[in-house]
């Protein structure tokens, strides 16, 4: 089993919709959460971090339940920009990261 | 500004030839580490380094060494590269305080012919 799934994708949606990513992780001692966008070829670039419930940062929500060990992303009025593959990245308490194989995002005009 | 360097950024290289990948940044983080990521595979952790002199292996080691000599540096070493070492390889770095969230260099694009 994977330490990180994510649902590949692709996600096709036009600009304004909302769309949303899961994240599970295997690993129960995860103690920080975080979402990375990526663009073709360039390198991950932190989006949000989440130590506690979620975060919220404008049009970006994440949320994180320990139980059920996921993280979601919620992304609000999807802009033609936003395209990109969104990585989730749990870290444990010993500094060891994963990451899942990311989420395709195409949003259309 | 803040960054994470990589060099080189594209390389085509022939099996058994030597070569290094040098990693640096300055932020002072202690944390480095190198990926790799391959098409449907995702990120995989080669070696991790919490501080200087103090490496360990990832999750994808073999055929790759590392150094730590400096809290700055972090060269990726393939004494003998092959084909499958063909890949995007990524240099990170963070502090191992407070958030923990890694920053990322612009990659390196390796191809062993």
């Amino acid at each position: 089993r994977k330490e990180v799934e994510q649902d590949p994708g692709p996600f096709n949606v036009p600009e304004g919709a909302t769309v949303a990513f899961n994240c599970t992780y295997s690993n129960s001692a995860s103690q920080s959460f975080f979402w990375y966008r990526q663009d073709c070829r360039k390198e991950p670039k932190l989006l949000m971090s989440v130590y506690s419930s979620g975060n919220e940062d404008g049009r970006f929500t994440a949320q994180l339940n320990r139980a059920s060990q996921y993280i979601s992303l919620l992304i609000r009025d999807s802009k033609l920009s936003d395209s990109a593959t969104y990585l989730c990245g749990p870290r444990d308490n010993f500094n060891k990261f994963y990451f899942g194989s990311g989420t395709k995002l195409n949003v259309k005009p | 500004e803040a960054q994470v360097t990589q060099n080189p950024r594209y390389l085509i290289t022939v099996t058994g030839k030597k070569l290094t990948v040098t990693c640096s940044q300055n932020m002072n983080h202690e944390y480095m580490s190198w990926y790799r990521q391959d098409p449907g595979l995702g990120l995989r952790q080669i070696y991790y380094s919490m501080n200087v002199e103090v490496t360990d292996k990832g999750d994808v080691p073999e055929g790759y060494k590392v150094s730590r000599k400096e809290k700055r540096n972090f060269p990726l070493i393939l004494e003998s590269p092959s084909p499958n070492q063909t890949s995007l390889y990524f240099c990170a770095s963070s502090l191992l305080q407070g958030g923990g969230e890694q920053y990322f260099g612009p990659g390196t694009r390796l191809t062993v012919t």
